[in-house]
């Protein structure tokens, strides 16, 4: 089984909707973190969580926020997705040397 | 402000040939770096982790340098296969961060391995 999961694979939405991605972890790390992959952009931090009652925004934060339900899991939500939210979404854990395993990705697309 | 780059964007070689992917930050004061490897809509793969005191790292065919003095680093991949094709990102930490975890990447070089 993979260390880091990811659901769902693949969402497709209308603009306004609220959606929650899904991240779950099996590797014991504190700190887990939420990115957003866009073509010619790269990879950009959206949120992160240091342990259950540390969460902190990171570079690209607006429209999203970010829930740690226990230390094994961390989802990020739109509250009103948007066209341009229309990106590949990747969770992430790191451990105590910052070496960090991603999760497989969220494609999610807003119409 | 750090920033990552990633020269040259894309490489193509044939099968068996030795190659050198470089990665090029601003900010010298880096906690690590680490080198990813990402195939067409998928995740990132860990390749290597290197820290700051480190100069060099080994993985099979792999193996990472970095010089923190001129701000760069190497991943130099032996013997290519056409498995090896795909997209090779560096990472560092931000500015002014040392063990935060967060992570500032590179475009990324995509490299195809002819057979």
């Amino acid at each position: 089984d993979a260390d880091v999961t990811q659901t769902p694979r693949n969402r497709i939405t209308k603009t306004g909707k609220r959606i929650m991605l899904e991240c779950s972890q099996t590797k014991g790390h504190d700190r887990m973190y939420w990115y957003r992959q866009d073509p010619g952009l790269g990879l950009r931090l959206i949120y992160y969580s240091f342990d259950v009652k540390d969460i902190n925004k990171g570079e690209i934060s607006d429209g999203y926020s970010v829930s740690r339900q226990a230390q094994a899991k961390f989802s990020l939500s739109l509250e009103s997705a948007i066209p341009n939210q229309t990106a590949l979404y990747f969770c992430a854990t790191s451990d105590r040397h910052n070496e960090q395993f991603f999760g497989p990705g969220t494609r999610l697309t807003v119409l | 402000k750090q920033e990552v780059t990633q020269i040259p964007a894309a490489l193509s070689v044939p099968e068996g040939e030795n190659l050198v992917l470089n990665c090029s930050f601003t900010d010298s004061a880096i906690y690590n770096l680490q080198w990813f490897r990402q195939d067409p809509g998928k995740g990132l793969t860990s390749l290597l982790l290197i820290q700051s005191s480190q100069r060099e790292q080994t993985s099979g065919r792999l193996n990472a340098s970095l010089d923190k003095s001129s701000g760069r680093s190497t991943l130099y991949i032996a013997a290519s296969q056409p498995g090896d094709s795909a997209t090779y990102l560096c990472a560092v930490p931000p500015s002014g961060s040392s063990n935060t975890g967060k992570l500032i990447f590179g475009q990324g070089t995509t490299l195809q391995v002819k057979p």
